[in-house]
């Protein structure tokens, strides 16, 4: 079936460092991919996506990049504040007749000043 | 626009009662879903509609639970009766059905089972 598996958390790094997380996936046909952010308190907001192969999704500062042949989809920051501590979920869009989310696990991130 | 709204926020309440979640999908949308999040498991899509047709509720827990949607602009998950295990948040969410639409979600309806 359909899975993401991202990396696990909680990640913790002081601010201005660089960000990584991992994500991976499986699908059957070809999805869309998704990174969800999560506030304390607060629901899902859309962070970015990228629809097809070599696509790259930005927003925020945040990038990723669709990578078909290695079904991979990682989240980069270059410098990160604390305002961006959060949970970071990655997601894949499967249309099946109807469209479907399927989430990774969530990876905590906390900033310290 | 507004986005997908849910209510209550809150809710608290005691085991063996009758809970139902409210959602209104944003307009022209015609996927709607729901999902539960808890520390244990993590977010699990519930059910999703498509058109107001249930289109997959394998994620159903149990029989204790139901999800009717009997319009584009509502749904409703209904738990009878109400246990503690299903303190969780349950998130509502929707969009237009096409490949790498975005999904849209609800701020949550926080329920605590006592």
């Amino acid at each position: 079936g359909d899975s993401v598996t991202q990396m696990e958390g909680p990640v913790t790094l002081s601010e201005e460092a660089f960000l990584t997380i991992n994500c991976t996936y499986t699908a059957t046909g070809y999805p869309s991919l998704f990174w969800y952010v999560q506030y304390p308190g607060e629901g899902l907001q859309l962070l970015l996506k990228a629809t097809k192969a070599d696509d790259k999704g930005s927003n925020k500062g945040f990038e990723a990049t669709y990578r078909k042949e290695t079904t991979s989809f990682h989240l980069e920051k270059g410098s990160v504040q604390v305002s961006d501590s959060a949970v970071y979920f990655c997601a894949l869009s499967v249309n099946q007749g109807a469209q479907k989310l399927v989430f990774g696990q969530g990876t905590r991130l906390t900033i310290n000043p | 626009d507004a986005g997908v709204i849910q209510s209550p926020r809150h809710e608290v309440t005691e085991m063996g009662q009758e809970v139902t979640l409210r959602c209104k999908p944003i307009s022209g949308h015609n996927s709607l879903f729901w999902y539960r999040q808890t520390m244990m498991r993590g977010l699990e899509l519930l059910i999703y509609f498509n058109n107001n047709v249930p289109i997959d509720d394998s994620g159903m827990p149990e029989d204790r639970f139901s999800a009717k949607m009997p319009n584009a602009s509502f749904s409703t998950l209904k738990i009878q009766p109400s246990e503690p295990r299903d303190s969780a948040v349950y998130f509502c969410a929707s969009t237009r059905t096409a490949s790498g639409n975005t999904i849209y979600f609800g701020e949550g309806s926080w329920l605590t089972v006592v």
